[in-house]
């Protein structure tokens, strides 16, 4: 099975800050990641897919980099509505895998 | 606008078997993959596997001897069946579309295992 790895766990940040979170597998995945980002109590959004494809009506400060075994999802620019747990997940192979999750709060 | 809403019991005994039914809505269950993804309370996502409309299946190997996929292509149904739960298998029991990334996604339906 492929393990993935986030760091770090917990981030406090503030608006309007660059915001950097990492994934990395286990094995070579090529571009086979995909992040998502979910809110207390909702459901994961898809944000990021195939490692730097970003997901129809998500805004463009989200964007995704890496492939291999070491990938990012960098926030250009915190908004309020960005405080929220973010996860990366592999579709490389299955089982499909997800990161322990980033929680990301305000500072 | 493609929804997706599942069903189920809320609460349970240990060694009775969970059934959830996903209802997807605005599209065609056709043509696509149907995944049921899981999360226990305050902890991350676990994937329990996907079906493709057509019925072929992928489980994850930690489930696989209690777990059953099947889909309603009449009814844009797909639906999940867990036998003999335990309380490690009180979670939020979600299903999305998609086999490789996830882009929609019901609201989450809480299964609580309890004697």
């Amino acid at each position: 099975d492929i393990q993935m790895t986030q760091s770090p766990s917990s981030l406090s940040a503030s608006v309007g800050d660059r915001v950097t979170i990492t994934c990395r597998a286990s094995q070579s995945i090529s571009n086979y990641l995909n992040w998502y980002q979910q809110k207390s109590g909702k459901a994961p959004k898809l944000l990021i897919y195939s490692a730097s494809s970003l997901q129809s009506g998500v805004p463009s400060r989200f964007s995704g980099s890496g492939s291999g075994t070491d990938f990012a999802l960098t926030i250009s620019s915190l908004q309020p509505e960005d405080f929220a747990t973010y996860y990366c997940q592999q579709s490389y192979g299955t089982p499909r895998s997800f990161g322990q999750g980033t929680k990301l709060e305000i500072k | 606008q493609v929804q997706l809403q599942e069903s189920g019991p809320g609460l349970m005994k240990p060694s009775e078997t969970l059934s959830l039914t996903c209802t997807v809505s605005g599209g065609s269950i056709t043509s696509y993959y149907w995944t049921w993804i899981r999360q226990p309370p305050g902890k991350g996502l676990e994937w329990i596997g996907y079906i493709y409309y057509s019925g072929s299946t992928n489980y994850n190997p930690s489930l696989k001897s209690r777990v059953t996929i099947s889909v309603d292509t009449s009814k844009n149904q797909f639906s999940l069946k867990l036998r003999s739960v335990t309380a490690a298998d009180t979670a939020v029991y979600f299903c999305a579309r998609g086999a490789y990334h996830f882009d929609y996604w019901g609201q989450g339906s809480l299964v609580t295992v309890s004697s």
